[in-house]
Order: structure tokens, then sequence, then C-alpha cells
């Protein structure tokens, strides 16, 4: 699976847009880019999956540009409770990806009053 | 309503004690993984299972092991070789391209 980095933590006021940006500079062809959200002392929640382009769903958008080797995940009007650790994966998903999906540090995002 | 089942929420052991983790699912998924997670850190792949009956390890295997015998349940059995088993564990499971469902974890002290 490719190797994702992104930043350790962020911090954001409520009611701003906040775009947290994983890069993945040996994605493969077939690889997919899913972002997860957990809370302390809980499963992460999948957010959004994409391929390429732009997808959106009522919780988030996530932008990829034609390289694919970057993937910025944006997040409209942040309230407190999207106060959060965000991850980003990449791999084949539809050929049994997750084998051997392993998550990194993530991304700590804060959001402040 | 579906979705992924971990029990007890809280567990506590002595060391040298052999611990068994529930993890039972009815999302008639597949493939059901187990992870680790310490303070501060992401998730570490210590086992999966992509059918019944069979299981591979992942990046920690050792001083675990695990069980495949139905398609719903997944045990993990933290044993006393662990040398460091308090952590949050968390099982997962997928079918095809079905982004990963995780149950809401196991804390274990053992002390």
């Amino acid at each position: 699976l490719a190797k994702t980095t992104q930043p350790i933590s962020m911090d954001s006021y409520e009611g701003q847009e906040v775009n947290i940006t994983c890069s993945h500079n040996n994605i493969a062809t077939n690889d997919y880019i899913t972002w997860y959200q957990q809370f302390p002392s809980q499963g992460p929640r999948f957010i959004i999956q994409g391929y390429k382009t732009k997808v959106t769903n009522e919780v988030a958008s996530l932008f990829i540009p034609a390289d694919r080797k970057s993937s910025t995940l944006s997040l409209p009007r942040v309230s407190l409770s999207d106060t959060a650790v965000y991850y980003c994966l990449v791999g084949d998903m539809n050929s049994g990806g997750y084998q051997k999906v392993t998550f990194g540090i993530g991304t700590k995002l804060q959001v402040i009053p | 309503d579906g979705g992924i089942t971990q029990s007890p929420k809280y567990l506590f052991r002595k060391e040298g004690q052999n611990v068994t983790l529930s993890c039972e699912q009815n999302l008639n998924h597949d493939a059901m993984y187990w992870y680790r997670q310490d303070p501060g850190q992401g998730l570490r792949l210590i086992y999966y299972s992509q059918i019944v009956n069979d299981f591979q390890k992942g990046d920690i295997a050792e001083g675990y092991s695990v069980s495949r015998e139905k398609k719903e349940s997944f045990p993990l059995t933290v044993t006393s070789a662990q040398k460091n088993p308090t952590a949050f564990y968390l099982c997962a499971s997928t079918q095809g391209s079905v982004p990963l469902h995780f149950g809401n974890g196991t804390r274990l002290t053992v002390t």
C-alpha cells in the first residue's frame, strides 16, 4: 500500500473551513483514497472515498488533483464536534486492499470556540 | 441494525494471564481485522482474516492468537507472551470495496 504523509495536528476556529492534505507520492493506478475520522475511545468512522477529481457527500469534500499524488479533505464550517483525528488511507480496495492496511498517526484536528 | 460488537468495553487482567477479546459482526462481511492502538498513535494491524478458517499475521502478531470458526466471529487472544498488552483494541470488517467498518473497541489494562 502507498505510504501517506499528513500533518500531525491542526487548529481551527468554529465556523471555518478546514482543509487537511495528505501526500501519497507512490499511489498506484488502482488505488483509492479513503478518509476516516476517529473520536477518543471509539473506532474510526468512514468519511469519504475517491479516485480522482472531486467527491462530495453530506459530511465533507475530497479533492484529488490530476496526478493523484496528494488529496485534500475539506470540512465545511467546522464545529466543536469535528474535533477528532483524521486518517488518510490509500489502497486498492477493490482487490482486498485492506489486507495489510495500517493507519498512520493521522491528523489531530482541534476546533476552537 | 448491522454492525460490529466488541465486548467488553473495558477489561482488566493480571500479568501472566491470557485474555480473549470478543468481536462479532452481523454485516455478512467476509474479511475481519484486529488492530491495536496505543495513546497518541495510529492503528497497527495484528491479524486479519479474509475467509472462515483462514487468517494472516499483520505487523505485530507476536503474543496474539486468533481463530475464525464462524463468519461472524473473530476473537483475539492476548497471551502472556505479549510484552506490553495494555492498549485499545479495535476490530473491523469489510467486504469487497466497502470501507472498513469498526467496532467501538475494547480497552485492555494489564497490571
